[in-house]
């Protein structure tokens, strides 16, 4: 079946300009996270959706970052007024749910990833 | 969420077995370990999972100490297309990939 996937591929942007991410899930997963991985580095963690729960937003680096999921389907993380420290490859992963009483469930399938670049 | 720490990096010859360790000391005791891999380029893909028994699939075994503070991934017969940097999690309510181990599979 199809996997997440993101688009775009690949973006450039000039610095000051706001950019939308998007993301789709698997169909049927409730829960949506969204990573960032700086060149050389691991991955950031920094939102997730689960059902119609409140997002955790932890992990947003400043309220220039923002996302919104439409019920159970597609997700967009929108940066404003971007930096050149916001260049970045910006992955999605999507799992059935995320309860710790079903751990199987829990296994995150990740899209390929948004190459975001910052002039 | 319990933190990890994994060697930043390893070699492995060709058909040898990997062994990728990981410690875990912090993890509570309902949390599950987890084992991602990212090859250059691509998305993390998920290899197995385990609370405090060993498990094995068809992509590598993984063997959880009693104490559960620390595990050890295995790949009985590493390939060259083994070479990814290789990610021990452990679940809280988001998963803290950190820096994971680099894994080179040498010919």
């Amino acid at each position: 079946g199809a996997g997440v996937s993101q688009s775009p591929s690949n973006k450039v942007t000039e610095k000051g300009k706001d950019v939308e991410l998007r993301c789709d899930p698997i169909s049927g997963h409730t829960a949506l996270y969204w990573y960032r991985q700086r060149l050389g580095q691991g991955l950031e963690f920094l939102i997730y959706f689960q059902g119609n729960s409140a997002p955790d937003k932890s992990g947003l680096p400043s309220d220039r970052f923002s996302a919104e999921r439409t019920g159970e389907s597609v997700s967009t993380l929108t940066i404003q007024r971007t930096q050149q420290e916001d260049s970045a490859v910006y992955l999605c992963a999507s799992s059935l749910s995320s309860g710790a009483a079903a751990p199987a469930q829990n296994t995150q399938y990740f899209g390929p990833g948004t190459r975001l670049t910052v002039l | 969420d319990a933190k990890t720490t994994q060697p930043p990096s390893m070699d492995c010859a060709e058909g040898r077995a990997a062994n990728l360790p990981c410690n875990h000391s912090t993890i509570s005791g309902n949390e599950y370990v987890y084992w991602y891999r990212q090859i250059h380029s691509q998305g993390p893909q998920y290899i197995i999972h385990g609370l405090k028994n060993n498990e094995t699939n068809e992509m590598a075994s993984l063997i959880i100490t009693e104490d559960r503070k620390s595990s050890t991934l295995i790949l009985p017969h590493a390939t060259l297309r083994d070479t990814a940097v290789y990610y021990c999690i452990v679940r809280g309510n988001q998963f803290y990939f950190g820096t994971g181990t680099s894994l080179t599979v040498i010919p």
